[in-house]
């Protein structure tokens, strides 16, 4: 398996620009979270899908951000308009619900890495 | 506020010295997930523990999740400079509606 596959890997944009994060998640799995990593704020939870729905979307800072999943194959989070404070690593895991010892472990993809300048 | 909070927030040892990172929750967890972030990385899973009271080794690492499901810890003997990056641990609600992940603790170890 690819495992969980994110793009892009690096994202540099200007204030008040529209971007873009993208997710694939394991084939099979049927939770998907978005995660936001900075040196202050260390790693938080923006928002957590199960079979495609929101469950937890808490995390998400304000409504300058959105998350979606269309399918069970893809998600993305959208920042409209961007803010150099939204600078940081942007980090998408899968994990399945399902029996079994692989139950609820999450996998992480290698992060997107978004400066907003 | 921070659901899950992990102490120390960081640790610098000597190698082959002992390390222990404990997570404490306000909400009882169904599980406790502990991942490992090397430095520039990416979170990677370690273990997981179910019951109440589990204790589970995987070699130099020990792993405890309380008996009230709501506390956990991590303790590294004889700590080698492999071992160095931010130790989290993670877990749901019994009902699986939050998932929490802890504050971390960020490990050096000095050759």
């Amino acid at each position: 398996d690819a495992g969980v596959i994110q793009s892009p890997r690096h994202e540099v944009t200007e204030m008040g620009q529209e971007v873009t994060l993208r997710c694939k998640p394991i084939s099979g799995h049927n939770s998907l979270f978005w995660y936001r990593q900075t040196m202050m704020r260390g790693l938080e939870l923006l928002i957590y899908f199960n079979n495609n729905v929101p469950i937890d979307d808490s995390g998400m800072p304000e409504d300058r951000f959105s998350a979606k999943m269309p399918n069970a194959s893809f998600s993305t989070l959208k920042i409209q308009p961007s803010e150099p404070r939204d600078s940081a690593v942007y980090f998408c895991a899968s994990s399945s619900s399902g029996t079994g010892l692989a139950k609820n472990i999450q996998y992480f993809g290698a992060g997107t890495r978004l400066s907003v300048l | 506020g921070q659901q899950v909070m992990q102490i120390p927030q960081y640790q610098h040892v000597q190698e082959g010295e002992d390390f222990t990172t404990y997570c404490n929750s306000s909400t009882t967890l169904s599980n406790i997930q502990w991942y490992k972030q090397r430095p520039g990385g990416h979170p990677v899973f370690l273990i997981q523990l179910v019951k109440s009271g589990e204790v589970k080794k995987q070699k130099r690492l020990t792993f405890q999740f309380g008996e009230a499901k709501k506390n956990s810890s991590l303790h590294i003997t004889a700590t080698q400079t492999t071992d160095v990056g931010t130790y989290f641990c993670a877990g749901p609600t019994p009902n699986f509606n939050k998932f929490y992940f802890g504050s971390g603790t960020k490990l050096n170890v000095k050759p």
